[in-house]
């Protein structure tokens, strides 16, 4: 079974320049997560989808930040524009359902260095 | 709100050395609670889990045990390899906190051979 989807791997830009992360989440998996993970730190949470309903958004940056997942599967995460405080890992990861103790399975991450 | 505090690392060991990651929390409510292992460039894998107190999680020679008591979930494992040198996550998932994953800061492992 494929493991959750990121691309790109690696990604740098400048400040002020927009990008966009992809992620595809494990076949079946209705609820998709958006993590920023700063370095040295946990993942934080900034978007939670459950099927194609944004279900939790409360710490996404929305003046900034933007995210969509039409048809309920791909998800697509957009920053516009950058800013050097954005660089960190972009992790996506997916789960059958929401709650516990269902895990969530992670994808690899994009590395986003803001110059 | 919801937290998880972890032990500051790195963490330095030898081979076969017994390991202790110590992992507090905070919640309402009943929480599960995870340790998640970080491996270099991959993404965060699931390494155990406890639903209730008293209940532990286990996997790959790791251990911990839910201590509501306490608000505890300790990793521990017997004997360590190098191949154990990753960042270790705590977390835990309530649905009084609306199902949101709250991580720890992570601990960073090195085991020397």
């Amino acid at each position: 079974e494929a493991g959750v989807v990121q691309s790109p791997r690696y990604k740098i830009i400048e400040k002020k320049q927009p990008v966009a992360f992809w992620c595809n989440p494990i076949s079946g998996h209705n609820t998709l997560y958006w993590y920023r993970q700063n370095l040295g730190q946990g993942p934080e949470l900034l978007i939670r989808y459950e099927n194609e309903e944004a279900v939790d958004d409360s710490q996404l940056p929305k003046d900034r930040f933007s995210a969509e997942r039409l048809k309920g599967v791909d998800s697509t995460l957009k920053i516009q524009p950058a800013e050097l405080g954005d660089s960190a890992v972009y992790l996506c990861a997916s789960s059958l359902v929401p709650s516990a103790p269902y895990e969530q399975y992670f994808g690899p991450g994009t590395r986003l260095t803001v110059t | 709100g919801d937290s998880v505090t972890q032990m500051e690392g790195p963490v330095t060991l030898s081979e076969e050395a017994f390991l202790t990651i110590n992992c507090t929390y905070t919640a309402t409510g009943y929480p599960s609670l995870f340790w998640y292992v970080q491996y270099p460039g991959e993404g965060l894998q699931l390494l155990l889990k406890a639903t209730k107190a008293d209940d532990k999680g286990s996997n790959k020679g790791f251990e911990a045990t839910y201590r509501k008591e306490t608000t505890s979930f300790h990793l521990e494992k017997g004997s360590v390899q190098v191949s154990d040198s990753a960042v270790y996550f705590c977390a835990l998932k309530s649905g009084a906190g609306g199902f949101k994953t709250i991580f720890g800061a992570g601990t960073r492992l090195f085991v020397k051979a």
